[in-house]
């Protein structure tokens, strides 16, 4: 899982509660990556930063946010919006946004909705 | 638009013997192919990529994949399986310009039988 740490490791949350999902690196990478992992299908992308203090949606952002003022620090919101939070997330960093580049994935956060 | 296809849910392979994970993708132009690896309750681990060059990839532990633009394929190969790759493995394409988020197949579960 390299330089990349997510907590918490679980969380549970009640239905119209907003709850924040940390991501930390300290690998140096400009770009990191937020993503959605349900049973029995592939990463999808939420959100994206290139560089600090900016970011840009990616093919699932509703019901999420996210903020980059620090370069190691990418944390996502899952907010009461997200109709159905149920999932494993993951974060993730590339050295730059090139897209040759891989990314590094931490080691997840398994969010419940009770 | 861009897609990637793992055709099989689940592979099983004897320990010893050589293993094959298969995938198949659509982008536009040329792509940029990965592999990844995840074990329970983890974060992905990248195996490979193929940015140019050399159709055949060497990656960790072992595996490999072989680029073949005519069959738009890149399937995981290792001559021999171990216990120990019993695991979840991704395959993942990026369009090397215009809009180039990483998109993920949906996973191959894979089981080395002792």
């Amino acid at each position: 899982d390299g330089g990349i740490t997510q907590s918490p490791k679980y969380l549970f949350r009640k239905e119209g509660q907003n709850v924040t999902l940390s991501c930390e690196q300290n690998l140096n990478h400009d770009a990191m990556y937020w993503y959605r992992q349900d049973p029995g299908q592939g990463l999808r992308l939420i959100y994206y930063s290139q560089i600090v203090n900016d970011f840009q949606k990616g093919d699932i952002a509703e019901g999420y946010s996210v903020s980059r003022e620090k370069k190691e620090s990418f944390p996502l919101t899952v907010t009461s919006a997200q109709k159905n939070p149920t999932a494993f997330y993951l974060c993730a960093s590339s050295i730059s946004p090139g897209a040759h580049n891989e990314q590094f994935f931490g080691p997840g956060t398994r969010l419940t909705v009770l | 638009a861009q897609s990637v296809a793992q055709p099989e849910d689940q592979v099983n392979v004897a320990e010893g013997n050589p293993l094959t994970v298969k995938c198949t993708y659509s982008v536009s132009g040329n792509p940029y192919l990965f592999w990844y690896v995840q074990y329970p309750n983890r974060g992905l681990q990248f195996l490979l990529k193929y940015i140019t060059g050399d159709n055949l990839v060497k990656g960790s532990y072992g595996f490999e994949a072989e680029f073949n633009k005519s069959q738009t394929s890149f399937h995981l190969k290792k001559p021999s399986a171990l216990v120990s790759d019993s695991a979840l493995y991704f395959c993942a394409v990026r369009q090397q310009t215009g809009a180039n988020n990483l998109f993920f197949g949906t996973g191959t579960r894979l089981t080395v039988i002792p």
